[in-house]
């Protein structure tokens, strides 16, 4: 079946702007995740969502990161005026489910994030 | 808060050596652990994983480990590594309901033919 699929694989943008970022997880998959791989920092948490709603909110670096998922599928993540520090690629995972069990996640390709 | 240790950045090896990659992780209780491979070019993918039960858990292509409770471990091993086991290879702990990955930083495995 169709794999957890990210939109866009590259972006490019000016310090300052706004991005989103897209993740599409495997159908009927509860969890989502957001990570972050950037050099010097490895891969990174950054939020979780069980159905709509994000019980884990911890790694999202600063107040300009926010994230929502609609219909307990697609997600969108958002950063706000961008800084040269963003740039890295934004991982997006499912999992079937985030509450009791132990499931591993389904990575995406990413979304390579280049801010200038 | 938990964190995970790769010690091994980067490993050389020649085709057929044998491997072994350190993973070790501080915080104890009940934990989920799991080795991720990154192709180049291509995304990350599960190549085994610990849950519970038998502590040494065997994955695809040739790979296992084993989990040290006592030693807060999970090593990954290979007897013969091959030319398309170049790649880098991350370490993953779950603190059991806590649902987030914690990722070590990498080992980059470059293998001669």
């Amino acid at each position: 079946g169709a794999g957890v699929s990210q939109s866009p694989s590259n972006k490019v943008t000016e310090k300052g702007k706004d991005v989103e970022l897209r993740c599409d997880p495997i159908s009927g998959h509860t969890a989502l995740y957001w990570y972050r791989q950037s050099l010097g920092q490895g891969l990174e948490f950054l939020i979780y969502f069980q159905g709509n709603s994000a019980p884990d909110k911890s790694g999202l670096p600063s107040d300009r990161f926010s994230a929502e998922r609609t219909g307990g599928s697609v997600s969108t993540l958002t950063i706000q005026r961008t800084q040269q520090e963003d740039s890295a690629v934004y991982l997006c995972a499912s999992s079937p489910t985030g509450g009791a069990g132990s499931y591993e996640q389904y990575f995406g390709p990413g979304t390579r994030l280049t801010v200038t | 808060a938990q964190s995970v240790s790769q010690h091994n950045h980067h490993v050389i090896l020649s085709e057929a050596a044998s491997l072994e990659l350190g993973c070790n992780y501080s915080y104890g209780g009940t934990v989920n652990l799991f080795w991720y491979v990154q192709y180049p070019g291509q995304h990350l993918q599960l190549l085994l994983k610990y849950f519970s039960g038998d502590p040494l858990v065997k994955g695809i292509k040739g790979f296992e480990a084993e989990f040290i409770k006592s030693k807060f471990s999970f090593n990954l091993r290979k007897p013969s590594v091959q030319w398309s086991d170049t790649a880098e290879y991350f370490c993953a702990v779950e603190n059991t309901g806590f649902q987030k990955l914690v990722f070590g930083t990498g080992t980059r495995l470059l293998v001669s033919p």
